[in-house]
């Protein structure tokens, strides 16, 4: 699975967009982009993955570069219950390692007032 | 919907004990996972179980057994407990479908400390 860089952590006003930056610049054609995110003491929640075009759920949009070497997760209007750590992961649909999600260290996200 | 449960939330054990931790998703999903989380580090798989029927190694099985008792419960044994093994551990479930690119849904976590 292609390795992927984010910046340790962001800040954000609430109400605001956030918009967090992942680098995946050795992905392959065939592996999907997946966010995470993990509120304190809770397990990973999904958020959103895709494979090269832009999509959209009711919590999140994800910003795929036509290269696909860099996405942006954008929560369009941050609050202060997004405060978390953001993980994106970058692997290989199905395969022999069976869905096993390697997650990094991730960006921390503060959503202030 | 509960989504994904585990069992117990929280346990303190002494070295040397045994305990099963549980799982069960009401989702109808096929994979079934089992990591732990560690301080400063990312979730690392331990065991997971493709299909019911099946289990395979992750990255960290040493000192874990697990057994896919059906489609929706997937529980983690440790045998004789070391303090190396405190830590946060995840359950998580997917569908596999024809893409094989369905996310993972994960539990609140079980808090495990070894003394």
């Amino acid at each position: 699975d292609a390795k992927t860089t984010q910046p340790t952590s962001m800040d954000c006003a609430e109400g605001r967009a956030a918009n967090l930056p992942c680098n995946h610049s050795t992905i392959s054609g065939n592996e999907y982009v997946y966010w995470y995110r993990q509120i304190h003491s809770q397990g990973p929640q999904y958020i959103i993955h895709g494979l090269k075009n832009n999509e959209t759920n009711e919590m999140a949009s994800l910003i795929i570069t036509e290269d696909r070497k860099s996405s942006t997760l954008i929560l369009p209007h941050a609050t202060l219950r997004d405060t978390a750590v953001y993980y994106c992961i970058v692997r290989v649909a199905g395969g022999t390692s069976y869905g096993k999600l390697t997650f990094g260290q991730g960006t921390i996200l503060t959503v202030h007032p | 919907n509960a989504g994904v449960t585990q069992t117990p939330k929280f346990q303190v054990l002494k070295t040397g004990q045994s305990m099963t931790l549980q799982c069960a998703q009401d989702m109808n999903h096929n994979s079934m996972y089992w990591y732990r989380q560690d301080p400063g580090m990312g979730l690392r798989l331990i065991y997971y179980s493709a299909s019911e029927g099946t289990t395979d190694k992750g990255e960290v099985p040493n000192g874990y057994n697990v057994s896919r008792l059906n489609k929706r419960e997937f529980s983690l044994r440790l045998e004789s407990a070391a303090p190396s093994q405190t830590s946060v551990y995840f359950c998580a479930s997917k569908v596999v479908g024809p893409t094989g690119n369905q996310p993972q849904h994960f539990g609140d976590g079980t808090r495990l400390s070894i003394l």
